[in-house]
C-alpha cells in the first residue's frame, strides 16, 4: 500500500527556515515524480513544486511564489522527499501536502497524498 | 502562467441531484486536466485524469469531459458523501496550477 507521511511542520518566525519531510512506504520514491502542494487556512490548493524521478536526474520545478526560497530534494537511502523552506513569510502559513505522481499518457498526475503538516509563520 | 477558473464557486444541491462544475483555462491545455475532491481536514482525493478518465475506485456517477480550454465535472446523482470541495488542476506545462475550488453543499 502506498503511504506518504509528512513531518516537520510547526511554528516559525518570519524570516526563518524550516525543513519538511515526506516519508514514503509501499513504493520507491526515486522511481516516481513527487510534488508539494499547500493550502493556507480556509483557502484553496496551491502547487508549490515538483521533483522528477531518478531517471530524470531529480530535476525540479517551482511556483513563482516560492522560487529562490524553497528547495525540494530527495534521499534514496531514506526513501523520502524534503522541502527546505527559507526566508519564510506570513503568506507561507499553510498545510503542506506531499503527493506522488502516477504517469498516465504523458503526464504525471497526483494520485497519492499524505495527510499534510501545518506550518505557521508568526512572530 | 495558465489560470484555471471554476464556476460556480459555491453550489447548493440535494441528494439525488445532477450537478455540473466548469473549469475554464486561460489558454489551451489539451486534455491535461485532473479533478480532485477534498473534505474538511482531509487531503485531496484524485478523481479524474486526462479530463475524462476515472481513477480506479471512483464511482461511475462521476464523469468528466472537455478539452482545450473548457472542462466539466458532472456528478449524475449526488450522494451524501459527495458534499465536499472540488478542484481542477492542469498539467499542461509549468507552473502547474489549480482552480480556486467549488464548494458543494447540501441544500
Amino acid at each position: 500500500e502506498v503511504q506518504l507521511v509528512e513531518s516537520g511542520g510547526g511554528l516559525v518566525q518570519p524570516g526563518g527556515s524550516l525543513r519538511l519531510s515526506c516519508a514514503a512506504s509501499g513504493f520507491t520514491f526515486s522511481d516516481h515524480y513527487a510534488d508539494w502542494v499547500r493550502q493556507a487556512p480556509g483557502k484553496g490548493l496551491e502547487w508549490v513544486g515538483r521533483i522528477r524521478d531518478k531517471a530524470h536526474s531529480y530535476t525540479t520545478e517551482y511556483a513563482a511564489s516560492v522560487k529562490g526560497r524553497f528547495i525540494i530534494s530527495s534521499d534514496d537511502s531514506k526513501n523520502s522527499m524534503y522541502l527546505q523552506m527559507n526566508s519564510l513569510t506570513i503568506e507561507d502559513t499553510a498545510v503542506y501536502y506531499c503527493a506522488r505522481g502516477i504517469k498516465y499518457t504523458e503526464v504525471y498526475y497526483l494520485a497519492y497524498w499524505g495527510q499534510g503538516t501545518l506550518v505557521t509563520v508568526s512572530s | 502562467d495558465i489560470q484555471l477558473t471554476q464556476s460556480p464557486s459555491f453550489l447548493s444541491a440535494s441528494v439525488g441531484d445532477r450537478v455540473t462544475i466548469t473549469c475554464r483555462a486561460s489558454q489551451g491545455i489539451s486534455r491535461y486536466l485532473a479533478w480532485y475532491q477534498q473534505k474538511p481536514g482531509k487531503a485531496p482525493k484524485f478523481l479524474i485524469y486526462d479530463a475524462s478518465t476515472l481513477q480506479s475506485g471512483v464511482p461511475s456517477r462521476f464523469s468528466g469531459s472537455g478539452s482545450g480550454t473548457e472542462f466539466t465535472l458532472t456528478i449524475s446523482s449526488l450522494q451524501p458523501e459527495d458534499f465536499a470541495t472540488y478542484y481542477c488542476q492542469h498539467f499542461n506545462n509549468y507552473p502547474i496550477t489549480f482552480g480556486q475550488g467549488t464548494r458543494l453543499e447540501i441544500k
